[in-house]
């Protein structure tokens, strides 16, 4: 109950196209769910964040959607750029405490 | 202002062998939480310490433990190594313990377990 599943492994978008990353949870007493994005060699980082109480965040190119009776929500990147390849982290938390990350997503962006 | 540092980044021991990992926060910042990162298992959380107290725990063996000082910087010490140890640890910073705040991660440390 405690797991956030994460999908897909890996993907390929092109340049300019939207890359999507969904991500699903069991637990209802989650209530913060952060996106990190990692680049090799580095920690992750915080990328966007979103409660329950909204169905959509948006900061610049990278928006979630949240779907609280589905339990799911998404990444979506617009106009992936080559710099945007990095792997995803979706993760989910309760009061921001014992943060439950996903598997991650590797993303690549073909120029 | 500095990032989180963590020393040493890179380590390589023996099976059996102990070792010691620290983390120095943000400036300022009083919570320290640290996870495990394997290809397989993604990343996993540990543990987390504020004002010198282990606040939460995850679901790794009683050889994996940690402190935080007075001064927030944390160590974390694994005994008895196990080739699955190997792993990129992370400690990550925020203000104060949960409340939705930013995690600050640092650049891991590399063990690896021979």
């Amino acid at each position: 109950q405690q797991q956030v599943k994460q999908s897909p492994q890996s993907l390929i978008v092109q340049k300019g196209g939207i890359s999507i990353i969904n991500c699903a949870y069991e637990n209802t007493a989650f209530d913060y769910f952060p996106w990190y994005q990692q680049f090799p060699g580095k920690g992750p980082a915080l990328l966007i964040a979103i409660r329950p109480d909204v169905s959509e965040k948006k900061e610049g190119r990278f928006t979630i959607s949240f779907n609280k009776s589905a339990k799911q929500f998404s990444l979506h990147i617009m106009d992936s750029q080559p710099g945007d390849s990095a792997t995803y982290f979706c993760a989910a938390s309760t009061g921001g405490f014992k943060t439950i990350f996903g598997a991650g997503t590797r993303l690549f962006v073909k120029a | 202002k500095a990032g989180v540092t963590q020393t040493p980044r890179y380590l390589i021991k023996t099976r059996g062998q102990q070792v010691t990992l620290s983390c120095s926060p943000i400036s300022g910042h009083r919570s320290v939480s640290w996870y495990q990162q394997t290809p397989g298992q993604g990343l996993q959380f540990l543990f987390e310490y504020f004002s010198e107290t282990q606040r939460n725990k995850g679901n790794f063996p009683g050889r994996f433990s940690g402190r935080q000082f007075s001064n927030s910087r944390s160590e974390m010490n694994v005994s008895t190594l196990e080739l699955g140890d190997s792993a990129l640890y992370l400690c990550a910073s925020s203000l104060v313990a949960g409340v939705y705040n930013e995690q600050f991660f640092g650049p891991g440390t590399r063990l690896t377990v021979l």
